[in-house]
């Protein structure tokens, strides 16, 4: 079964550090860039990351530059999304999804189901 | 960072056709980069709708459909069902930012 399940989701303290994963089963991950998108309370989807096959091109969002790295390890089927100096407005469900085809801008065809970051004092 | 804009809401009776809009710009929907399109039901994982414009997934019933034109794109509901009800968004990719952006969301209300 093609799926993606994350895990490291939590409560934690403004400014703290956390380390959400994504770990896939059923395809050939490293073939494959992985997305980190988020979805806050009440709020649309936000697009947060991008990291390459072979993790050597990598975006970020405005809203998390500087402050969140992406980053893979294709030998054990994972991706991770290291947030660094959490906001409160960092609190959202993270999402990560598989692109479908390695062509810039291609479609989001695999996602999981998603991880609970809630920043709070 | 919402460069793609949808309207907050549109809404139908069962049996019905209902578009959403996309309007984005010169440096995304305008490019040469594909529109993609999502499904997205509170408390679970989007679902790929539409891609490449007007691309179907295996499994997504022909009731949906995508297109593009200049700088704006449109998702297409015909036959509209109680199931349909849900949060659809655009996503594409901004040569000038290098980065992707989702649309700002539609919510479907099903009459």
């Amino acid at each position: 079964q093609v799926q993606l399940v994350e895990s490291g989701g939590g409560e934690v303290q403004p400014g703290r550090s956390q380390r959400l994963s994504c770990t896939a089963s059923g395809f050939s991950f490293s073939t494959h860039c992985i997305h980190w998108v988020r979805q806050a309370p009440g709020k649309g989807l936000e697009w947060v990351a991008f990291i390459s096959q072979d993790g050597n091109i990598k975006y970020y969002a405005d809203s998390v530059q500087g402050r969140f790295s992406i980053s893979r390890d294709n030998s054990k089927n994972t991706a991770y999304l290291q947030v660094n100096r959490l906001r409160a407005d960092d609190t959202a469900v993270y999402f990560c999804a598989r692109e479908l085809v390695a062509v810039a801008g291609d479609a989001l065809d695999i996602w999981g189901q998603g991880t609970m970051v809630t920043v709070s004092s | 960072q919402s460069v793609l804009t949808q309207p907050p809401s549109v809404s139908g009776a069962p049996g019905q056709r209902v578009t959403i809009s996309c309007t984005g710009s010169s440096s995304n929907i305008g490019t040469t980069y594909d529109v993609h399109w999502y499904q997205h039901l509170p408390g679970t994982a989007p679902k790929l709708l539409i891609y490449r414009t007007s691309d179907r997934p295996s499994g997504v019933p022909d009731r949906f459909s995508g297109s593009k034109s200049g700088t704006s794109a449109s998702l297409a509901i015909t036959g509209l069902q109680a199931e349909d009800e849900a949060d659809y968004y655009c996503q594409s990719f901004d040569s000038s930012l290098r980065v992707y952006v989702f649309g700002t969301g539609t919510k479907v209300t099903v009459l």
